[in-house]
C-alpha cells in the first residue's frame, strides 16, 4: 500500500525565513510526485510533478526536489502570501484503465508572518 | 469552462437524506476523479472515470456511494441515506490521462454537512 507522511505538520516562519517541507513516501512504482498548494476553503492548486530522484523543479521562492524515498519543498525567503498548506502526493502503479490514482499526505500548514 | 467547476459549494443535509454532487471538469480532459478530504485527513481516493466508464471504484466507501459520468464530461457523485461520518469536503479533479506529466486540476470542493 502506498503511503505519504508530511512533516512537519505546522510551520511558522517570519518573512524572508527560509526552510524545507518533507515528504516520505513509499509505493511500488512511482509514477510522479506531485505537490499542491490549498488555501483555505479552495481545492488544491498544482504546483510541481517530479519522477526520478535527483530531479529538481522551481517556481518563484519553491524549489522542489526528489529521492528515492522522500521530496523536500524548499522555500526561500518566503512572504506572507506564500501561507497556504502544501500537500504530497505519489502516483503508484497505473490504474485499470489508465489514470494516475494519487495517495495523499496530510499537509503542512505553513503560516508566514511579518 | 476555464477550470473544474463543482456544485453545490456547501451543502447541510439531514442524516438519512440523499445528496447528489455535481464536478464539470476541464473541457477535453478524459480523466476524472472524486476524493474526499475530512478534518484532519488526507485525501482520499474514492472513485476514478476514463471516459464514462469507472475503472477503478476502490476507494468507495460503502455501497450508499454511487458516481456515475455522462457524454465523458460531467459527473455526479451520489451518497445515498447520509450518515454524519460523511460530513467531509468532497472534491473533483480532471487530468489528460495520455500524458506522462498528468497533474490531476482541482475544483474548488462541495463542503457536505449531515446534521
Amino acid at each position: 500500500e502506498d503511503q505519504v507522511t508530511q512533516s512537519p505538520e505546522a510551520l511558522r516562519l517570519q518573512e524572508g525565513e527560509s526552510s524545507s517541507l518533507n515528504c516520505s513516501y513509499t509505493v511500488s512504482g512511482l509514477r510522479g510526485l506531485f505537490w499542491y498548494r490549498q488555501d483555505p476553503g479552495k481545492g488544491p492548486e498544482f504546483l510541481f510533478t517530479l519522477y526520478s530522484a535527483g530531479e529538481e523543479k522551481e517556481k518563484e521562492r519553491l524549489k522542489a526536489t526528489l529521492t528515492k524515498k522522500e521530496s523536500f519543498l524548499h522555500i526561500t525567503a518566503p512572504k506572507p502570501e506564500d501561507s497556504a498548506t502544501y500537500l504530497c502526493a505519489v502516483g503508484g502503479k497505473e490504474v485499470t484503465g489508465g489514470g494516475n490514482k494519487l495517495t495523499f499526505g496530510t499537509g503542512t500548514q505553513l503560516k508566514v508572518e511579518l | 469552462g476555464a477550470g473544474v467547476s463543482q456544485s453545490p459549494s456547501n451543502k447541510v443535509t439531514e442524516k438519512g437524506k440523499d445528496v447528489e454532487l455535481r464536478c464539470d471538469p476541464i473541457s477535453g480532459h478524459t480523466a476524472l476523479y472524486w476524493y474526499r478530504q475530512s478534518l484532519g485527513q488526507g485525501l482520499e481516493f474514492l472513485i476514478y472515470f476514463q471516459g464514462n466508464s469507472a475503472p477503478d471504484k476502490s476507494g468507495l466507501p460503502s455501497d450508499r456511494f454511487s458516481a456515475e459520468r455522462t457524454g465523458g464530461s460531467v459527473s455526479t457523485l451520489t451518497i445515498q441515506r447520509t450518515q454524519q461520518e460523511d460530513s467531509a469536503v468532497y472534491l473533483c479533479a480532471s487530468s489528460e490521462v495520455y500524458r506522462r506529466d498528468t497533474e490531476a486540476f482541482f475544483g474548488q470542493g462541495t463542503r457536505l454537512t449531515v446534521v
